[in-house]
Protein backbone atom coordinates (compact mmCIF):
# COMPACT_ATOMS: atom_id res chain seq x y z
CA UNK A 1 0.00 0.00 0.00
CA UNK A 2 0.99 3.80 -0.18
CA UNK A 3 -0.13 6.73 1.24
CA UNK A 4 1.10 10.46 2.21
CA UNK A 5 0.83 12.41 5.53
CA UNK A 6 0.75 16.02 4.91
CA UNK A 7 2.07 17.13 8.33
CA UNK A 8 0.23 20.47 8.65
CA UNK A 9 -3.43 21.61 7.54
CA UNK A 10 -2.54 24.84 7.52
CA UNK A 11 0.33 26.91 6.98
CA UNK A 12 0.29 30.98 7.10
CA UNK A 13 3.36 32.93 6.16
CA UNK A 14 4.11 36.64 5.40
CA UNK A 15 5.03 37.62 2.04
CA UNK A 16 8.90 37.67 0.78
CA UNK A 17 9.44 34.77 3.97
CA UNK A 18 10.00 31.62 3.66
CA UNK A 19 7.51 28.67 2.56
CA UNK A 20 7.63 24.81 3.78
CA UNK A 21 5.30 22.38 3.55
CA UNK A 22 5.97 18.99 5.23
CA UNK A 23 5.15 15.35 3.22
CA UNK A 24 5.80 12.09 4.76
CA UNK A 25 4.81 9.11 2.58
CA UNK A 26 5.09 5.55 2.90
CA UNK A 27 5.60 3.20 -0.05
CA UNK A 28 6.49 -1.10 -0.11
CA UNK A 29 8.93 0.39 -3.55
CA UNK A 30 10.49 3.20 -4.84
CA UNK A 31 7.53 5.48 -5.35
CA UNK A 32 6.90 8.81 -7.43
CA UNK A 33 6.05 11.87 -5.85
CA UNK A 34 4.43 15.26 -6.96
CA UNK A 35 3.28 18.28 -5.78
CA UNK A 36 -0.32 19.62 -7.05
CA UNK A 37 -1.52 23.02 -5.96
CA UNK A 38 -4.95 23.71 -6.89
CA UNK A 39 -6.27 27.56 -6.67
CA UNK A 40 -9.86 28.51 -5.34
CA UNK A 41 -12.32 26.80 -8.16
CA UNK A 42 -9.36 25.86 -10.16
CA UNK A 43 -7.85 22.23 -11.31
CA UNK A 44 -5.42 21.03 -10.13
CA UNK A 45 -1.36 21.68 -11.47
CA UNK A 46 1.63 19.77 -11.41
CA UNK A 47 4.23 22.08 -9.87
CA UNK A 48 7.64 19.72 -9.41
CA UNK A 49 7.53 15.83 -9.42
CA UNK A 50 10.19 13.40 -8.63
CA UNK A 51 10.83 9.95 -10.36
CA UNK A 52 14.26 8.61 -8.91
CA UNK A 53 16.45 10.68 -10.61
CA UNK A 54 18.13 14.08 -8.96
CA UNK A 55 16.51 14.03 -5.32
CA UNK A 56 16.47 17.68 -5.14
CA UNK A 57 13.70 18.63 -7.91
CA UNK A 58 13.02 22.33 -9.07
CA UNK A 59 9.72 22.95 -10.22
CA UNK A 60 7.62 25.92 -11.07
CA UNK A 61 7.44 29.43 -9.64
CA UNK A 62 10.22 28.86 -7.71
CA UNK A 63 9.45 25.86 -5.59
CA UNK A 64 11.68 22.88 -4.75
CA UNK A 65 11.34 19.40 -2.94
CA UNK A 66 13.63 17.22 -1.78
CA UNK A 67 13.51 13.23 -1.08
CA UNK A 68 14.90 11.95 1.48
CA UNK A 69 14.83 8.00 1.83
CA UNK A 70 16.37 7.67 5.34
CA UNK A 71 13.39 10.19 6.21
CA UNK A 72 10.47 8.62 3.90
CA UNK A 73 9.50 13.12 3.42
CA UNK A 74 9.18 15.14 0.60
CA UNK A 75 8.97 18.28 1.66
CA UNK A 76 8.28 21.31 -0.74
CA UNK A 77 9.95 24.59 -0.15
CA UNK A 78 9.83 28.39 -1.38
CA UNK A 79 12.51 30.98 -0.66
CA UNK A 80 10.34 34.28 -0.39
CA UNK A 81 6.43 33.51 -0.69
CA UNK A 82 3.94 35.65 -3.10
CA UNK A 83 0.59 36.46 -2.51
CA UNK A 84 -0.53 34.62 -5.79
CA UNK A 85 1.21 31.79 -3.78
CA UNK A 86 -2.25 31.25 -1.34
CA UNK A 87 -3.71 27.84 -2.54
CA UNK A 88 -4.14 24.62 -1.74
CA UNK A 89 -1.35 22.74 -1.82
CA UNK A 90 -1.44 18.57 -2.05
CA UNK A 91 1.59 15.99 -1.71
CA UNK A 92 0.86 12.95 -4.27
CA UNK A 93 2.36 9.33 -4.56
CA UNK A 94 2.05 7.26 -7.33
CA UNK A 95 3.16 4.01 -8.01
CA UNK A 96 4.14 2.58 -11.84
CA UNK A 97 0.80 2.14 -12.81
CA UNK A 98 -1.04 5.49 -13.25
CA UNK A 99 -3.52 5.80 -9.63
CA UNK A 100 -1.96 8.75 -7.73
CA UNK A 101 -3.02 8.64 -3.63
CA UNK A 102 -3.58 12.17 -2.71
CA UNK A 103 -2.84 13.84 1.07
CA UNK A 104 -5.25 15.32 2.60
CA UNK A 105 -3.69 18.99 1.50
CA UNK A 106 -2.33 21.64 2.83
CA UNK A 107 -3.83 25.57 3.12
CA UNK A 108 -1.51 28.69 2.65
CA UNK A 109 -2.43 32.44 3.19
CA UNK A 110 0.16 34.70 2.40
CA UNK A 111 -0.03 37.75 4.61
CA UNK A 112 0.83 40.76 3.25
CA UNK B 1 -3.71 22.82 -27.20
CA UNK B 2 -6.79 22.70 -25.11
CA UNK B 3 -5.15 20.24 -22.61
CA UNK B 4 -7.82 18.16 -20.80
CA UNK B 5 -11.75 19.27 -20.79
CA UNK B 6 -14.66 18.42 -18.77
CA UNK B 7 -17.99 18.88 -18.99
CA UNK B 8 -20.49 20.52 -17.37
CA UNK B 9 -18.40 22.51 -15.18
CA UNK B 10 -21.43 22.41 -12.91
CA UNK B 11 -24.41 20.52 -12.21
CA UNK B 12 -27.54 20.23 -9.97
CA UNK B 13 -29.24 16.54 -9.85
CA UNK B 14 -31.93 15.87 -6.89
CA UNK B 15 -31.39 12.59 -4.95
CA UNK B 16 -31.73 9.21 -6.86
CA UNK B 17 -31.71 10.58 -10.25
CA UNK B 18 -28.48 10.12 -13.03
CA UNK B 19 -25.42 11.95 -13.54
CA UNK B 20 -23.11 11.53 -17.07
CA UNK B 21 -19.46 13.96 -17.19
CA UNK B 22 -17.44 14.07 -19.70
CA UNK B 23 -13.97 14.44 -20.23
CA UNK B 24 -11.57 14.76 -23.32
CA UNK B 25 -8.05 14.03 -22.95
CA UNK B 26 -4.88 16.28 -24.08
CA UNK B 27 -3.72 15.28 -26.83
CA UNK B 28 -1.34 12.48 -27.52
CA UNK B 29 -2.95 10.69 -24.08
CA UNK B 30 -4.31 7.79 -24.01
CA UNK B 31 -5.36 7.03 -20.28
CA UNK B 32 -7.97 8.67 -18.55
CA UNK B 33 -8.41 8.36 -14.69
CA UNK B 34 -11.80 9.91 -12.41
CA UNK B 35 -11.39 11.04 -9.28
CA UNK B 36 -13.68 12.36 -6.62
CA UNK B 37 -12.66 15.53 -4.55
CA UNK B 38 -15.39 16.75 -1.26
CA UNK B 39 -14.93 19.64 0.29
CA UNK B 40 -11.94 20.48 2.11
CA UNK B 41 -10.57 16.71 1.01
CA UNK B 42 -7.91 15.70 -1.32
CA UNK B 43 -9.28 13.43 -4.21
CA UNK B 44 -9.96 10.13 -4.05
CA UNK B 45 -9.52 7.80 -7.47
CA UNK B 46 -12.49 6.23 -8.55
CA UNK B 47 -10.97 4.19 -11.49
CA UNK B 48 -9.14 4.35 -14.70
CA UNK B 49 -9.41 3.49 -18.46
CA UNK B 50 -7.18 2.45 -20.73
CA UNK B 51 -7.51 1.12 -24.16
CA UNK B 52 -11.39 1.38 -23.77
CA UNK B 53 -11.06 -0.95 -20.89
CA UNK B 54 -11.23 -0.23 -16.61
CA UNK B 55 -7.82 -1.06 -15.57
CA UNK B 56 -8.39 -0.99 -12.03
CA UNK B 57 -10.85 0.75 -9.66
CA UNK B 58 -10.82 2.58 -6.46
CA UNK B 59 -13.26 2.16 -3.03
CA UNK B 60 -16.16 3.54 -4.88
CA UNK B 61 -19.73 1.34 -5.51
CA UNK B 62 -21.21 0.09 -8.49
CA UNK B 63 -23.57 3.30 -8.88
CA UNK B 64 -20.41 4.62 -10.20
CA UNK B 65 -19.20 3.29 -13.71
CA UNK B 66 -17.65 4.76 -16.86
CA UNK B 67 -16.86 4.39 -20.58
CA UNK B 68 -13.83 5.34 -22.60
CA UNK B 69 -14.66 5.02 -26.39
CA UNK B 70 -11.47 4.96 -29.23
CA UNK B 71 -10.93 8.49 -29.27
CA UNK B 72 -9.89 7.83 -25.78
CA UNK B 73 -12.54 10.57 -24.25
CA UNK B 74 -14.23 8.71 -21.39
CA UNK B 75 -17.45 9.47 -19.44
CA UNK B 76 -18.24 9.18 -15.58
CA UNK B 77 -21.68 7.84 -14.88
CA UNK B 78 -23.40 8.12 -11.80
CA UNK B 79 -26.28 6.23 -10.78
CA UNK B 80 -29.06 6.33 -7.54
CA UNK B 81 -27.38 9.98 -6.69
CA UNK B 82 -26.67 10.67 -2.96
CA UNK B 83 -26.22 13.65 -0.53
CA UNK B 84 -23.19 12.35 -0.39
CA UNK B 85 -21.93 12.33 -4.12
CA UNK B 86 -21.78 16.15 -4.24
CA UNK B 87 -18.77 17.06 -4.62
CA UNK B 88 -15.88 18.21 -7.16
CA UNK B 89 -15.09 15.23 -9.82
CA UNK B 90 -11.87 15.54 -11.71
CA UNK B 91 -10.91 14.16 -15.01
CA UNK B 92 -7.02 13.51 -15.46
CA UNK B 93 -5.34 11.95 -18.44
CA UNK B 94 -1.64 10.47 -19.12
CA UNK B 95 0.31 9.70 -22.07
CA UNK B 96 1.70 6.17 -22.49
CA UNK B 97 4.94 7.12 -20.55
CA UNK B 98 2.89 6.89 -17.17
CA UNK B 99 1.48 9.37 -14.40
CA UNK B 100 4.92 11.03 -14.47
CA UNK B 101 2.81 13.22 -16.91
CA UNK B 102 -0.56 13.16 -15.01
CA UNK B 103 -3.09 16.41 -16.29
CA UNK B 104 -6.47 17.60 -14.71
CA UNK B 105 -9.23 18.96 -16.20
CA UNK B 106 -11.24 22.21 -14.27
CA UNK B 107 -13.36 19.48 -12.85
CA UNK B 108 -17.36 19.08 -13.06
CA UNK B 109 -18.84 20.15 -9.40
CA UNK B 110 -21.68 18.40 -8.95
CA UNK B 111 -24.47 19.64 -5.74
CA UNK B 112 -27.08 16.81 -5.25
CA UNK B 113 -30.22 18.30 -3.64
Amino acid sequence: AQSVTQLDSHVSVSEGTPVLLRCNYSSSYSPSLFWYVQHPNKGLQLLLKYTSAATLVKGINGFEAEFKKSETSFHLTKPSAHMSDAAEYFCVVSRSDYKLSFGAGTTVTVRA
Amino acid sequence: DAGVTQSPTHLIKTRGQQVTLRCSPKSGHDTVSWYQQALGQGPQFIFQYYEEEERQRGNFPDRFSGHQFPNYSSELNVNALLLGDSALYLCASSPPTGAAEAFFGQGTRLTVV
